[in-house]
């Protein structure tokens, strides 16, 4: 089947850690994109990617960091700079401008 | 800027009940506009989308109609299912801005047997 697979499903961080969620699609859609979420409000987009070697920073990028060096993979880095980095971190494809967005089934990120 | 406006929740209604959940936004331009669906502890999931005005969307006995002269998006069901509990998103997308989704914060939906 194909998908979007995002790992781990829960993700623990001391506080100084950096620590990089995993996004993976097997469904060869070009853009990729990573939202943050938290509790009571919308999304919020992180970072974009529309085409490999290429991203760009979205609503909220500080303190994030990303790399799209394979078209299926788009690994997001939650640095120590991000200072409330407690969220659930939803990742997702698109295959072309006229087409929905597909989502993963998220990971939650918590500061032990 | 672009934004989307929902009501907000949570709304609990009873099994076989009517639902709104309205949804207004703010866009320069002509937005594709969507209602997404998230079950408890996962991903979203696409639940219906109008491309343009007067377009209605449909899907699982849900409904939303693009009114662009009320820059609304509602969704609506005849009746609902404890099954439809869950939060339901409204976002508007400008393909020719990178794809990006724009959301609102969310309705929760409680449906009591």
């Amino acid at each position: 089947d194909g998908g979007i697979t995002q790992s781990p499903k829960y993700l623990f961080r001391k506080e100084g850690q950096n620590v990089t969620l995993s996004c993976e699609q097997n469904l060869n859609h070009d853009a990729m994109y990573w939202y943050r979420q938290d509790p009571g409000q919308g999304l919020r987009l992180i970072y974009y990617s529309q085409i490999v070697n290429d991203f760009q920073k979205g609503d909220i990028a500080e303190g994030y960091s990303v790399s799209r060096e394979k078209k299926e993979s788009f690994p997001l880095t939650v640095t120590s700079a991000q200072k409330n980095p407690t969220a659930f971190y939803l990742c997702a494809s698109l295959e072309r401008l006229n087409q929905p967005q597909h989502f993963g089934d998220g990971t939650r990120l918590s500061i032990l | 800027g672009n934004s989307v406006t929902q009501m907000e929740g949570p709304v609990t209604l009873s099994e076989e009940a009517f639902l709104t959940i309205n949804c207004t936004y703010t866009a320069t331009g002509y937005p594709s506009l969507f209602w997404y669906v998230q079950y408890p502890g996962e991903g979203l999931q696409l639940l219906l989308k109008a491309t343009k005005a007067d377009d209605k969307g449909s899907n699982k006995g849900f409904e939303a109609t693009y009114r662009k002269e009320t820059t609304s998006f509602h969704l609506e069901k005849g009746s609902v299912q404890v099954s439809d509990s869950a939060v339901y998103f409204c976002a508007l997308l400008f393909y020719n801005q990178g794809g990006k989704l724009i959301f609102g914060q969310g309705t929760e939906l409680s449906v009591k047997p």
